[in-house]
């Protein structure tokens, strides 16, 4: 049974570009949060997606966003990229049905923004 | 508003000993009260979780963790550490669709 799969693991952008970051859920889970992790810090909530809609989002700018799909996975695109963008983004899913509030997360994709 | 504090961001034990890592939280609810490791170059896994059925929960790998109302804590501990034990844990605390984490502890193990 896959995990949470996430893509690209690693990846290097300069200032002003934009990044697409995509994450299949693990399977039977519905719902997909992002999350942000920059070094020695602990995940920051950036947004979470269900039945194709953003139900909630943390503090980050509009340049953040995202969609999800039919099949429930997700992509995260960050326009106009600072260096502050730098950082291991987190996927998460959760099966909405089951109430156990549980995270299961990928291994990250490592985003440096130079 | 929900949140955790961890307390010494890193800790050193010696390979047999006690290992505690202090967690405490704010909430104005009831919490769900998470704990979770991270190796290096991995994604978060799950070690155990507080849902008020018990006090005292039990996790994987040898971990537990005591819900302390009075006290605003939720401490992991393991009795006797391991070299594998070496990560980084992050306490966390969610309302459901948001988990707020804490800033992490790593943990060293000595032999």
């Amino acid at each position: 049974d896959a995990g949470v799969t996430q893509s690209p693991t690693h990846l290097i952008k300069t200032r002003g570009q934009q990044v697409t970051l995509r994450c299949s859920p693990k399977s039977g889970h519905d719902t997909v949060s992002w999350y942000q992790q920059a070094l020695g810090q602990g995940p920051q909530f950036i947004f979470q997606y269900y039945e194709e809609e953003e139900r909630q989002r943390g503090n980050f700018p509009d340049r953040f966003s995202g969609h999800q799909f039919p099949n429930y996975s997700s992509e995260l695109n960050v326009n106009a990229l600072l260096l502050g963008d730098s950082a291991l983004y987190l996927c998460a899913s959760t099966d909405s049905r089951s109430g156990a509030n549980v995270l299961t997360f990928g291994a990250g994709s490592r985003l440096t923004v130079l | 508003a929900q949140s955790v504090t961890q307390l010494g961001s890193h800790v050193s034990v010696s390979e047999g000993a006690l290992v505690l890592l202090r967690c405490n939280y704010s909430s104005s609810v009831p919490p769900y009260l998470f704990w979770y490791v991270q190796y290096p170059n991995q994604g978060l896994q799950l070690l155990l979780k507080y849902t008020s059925a018990a006090t005292l929960v039990k996790g994987i790998n040898g971990f537990e963790a005591e819900f302390k109302k009075s006290e605003t804590s939720f401490h992991l501990t393991k009795p006797s550490a391991h070299m594998s034990d070496a990560a980084e844990y992050f306490c966390a605390v969610s309302d459901r669709n948001q988990f707020y984490f804490g800033t992490g502890t790593s943990l060293t193990v000595i032999p």
